[in-house]
């Protein structure tokens, strides 16, 4: 079956701009997470989904930052003003169900390049 | 709370040596414990999981992982490194819901 998939693979945007990353989960996958990888940072947490609702937005770095899902299906992760710090490698990943032993499949990645 | 701590950014073997991946985890619960796989320009892909039934696990592509309490460790192993093994490896702990947290990760360098 198909698995995550993320767009778009690559986006460069300027300064200021704002920028919206997709995420398609597997089907039937009740779970969303979405994580941000960075050189300096490593693998970061940044909020998760159950079903249309986020109970854990604790990772997202600031109110620039936003995402939402809809149809317990895609989510979009929104980035306003964006800034270079923000340039990174964003994942997202879907589980079956939250939590436990239910392993998290991961999309192959949006890389956001800020100039 | 919770966390892992993967020892060694990188290591490097000859191919045909065993391969030794140390994570060490915290959690003052009994945890889920994973690894995951990273090529370059992949997403992460899961090589095994610990979820209490049984200590020592056995994953996809030989890899295999040993669950011990008493040394809070899971360590990855692999009796024999192969070339398509080279990539980045990430322990990663979860207590309950949500989040997934991840080691620093370990850069696996396999020489022919």
């Amino acid at each position: 079956g198909a698995g995550v998939s993320q767009s778009p693979s690559n986006k460069v945007t300027e300064k200021g701009k704002d920028v919206e990353l997709r995420c398609d989960p597997i089907s039937g996958h009740t779970a969303l997470y979405w994580y941000r990888q960075s050189l300096g940072q490593g693998l970061e947490f940044l909020i998760y989904f159950q079903g249309n609702s986020a109970p854990d937005k604790s990772g997202l770095p600031s109110d620039r930052f936003s995402a939402e899902r809809t149809g317990g299906s895609v989510s979009t992760l929104t980035i306003q003003r964006t800034q270079q710090e923000d340039s990174a490698v964003y994942l997202c990943a879907s589980s079956k169900l939250a939590g436990g032993p239910y392993e998290q499949y991961f999309g192959p990645g949006t890389r956001l390049t800020v100039t | 709370a919770q966390s892992v701590t993967q020892l060694g950014s990188h290591v490097s073997v000859s191919e045909g040596a065993l391969v030794l991946l140390r994570c060490n985890y915290s959690s003052s619960v009994p945890p889920y414990l994973f690894w995951y796989v990273q090529y370059p320009n992949q997403g992460l892909q899961l090589l095994l999981k610990y979820t209490s039934a049984a200590t020592l696990v056995k994953g996809i592509n030989g890899f295999e992982a040993e669950f011990k309490k008493s040394e809070t460790s899971f360590h990855l192993t692999k009796p024999s490194a192969h070339m398509s093994d080279a990539a980045e490896y990430f322990c990663a702990v979860r207590t309950g819901f949500q989040k997934l947290v991840f080691g620093t990760g370990t850069r696996l360098l396999v020489s022919p």
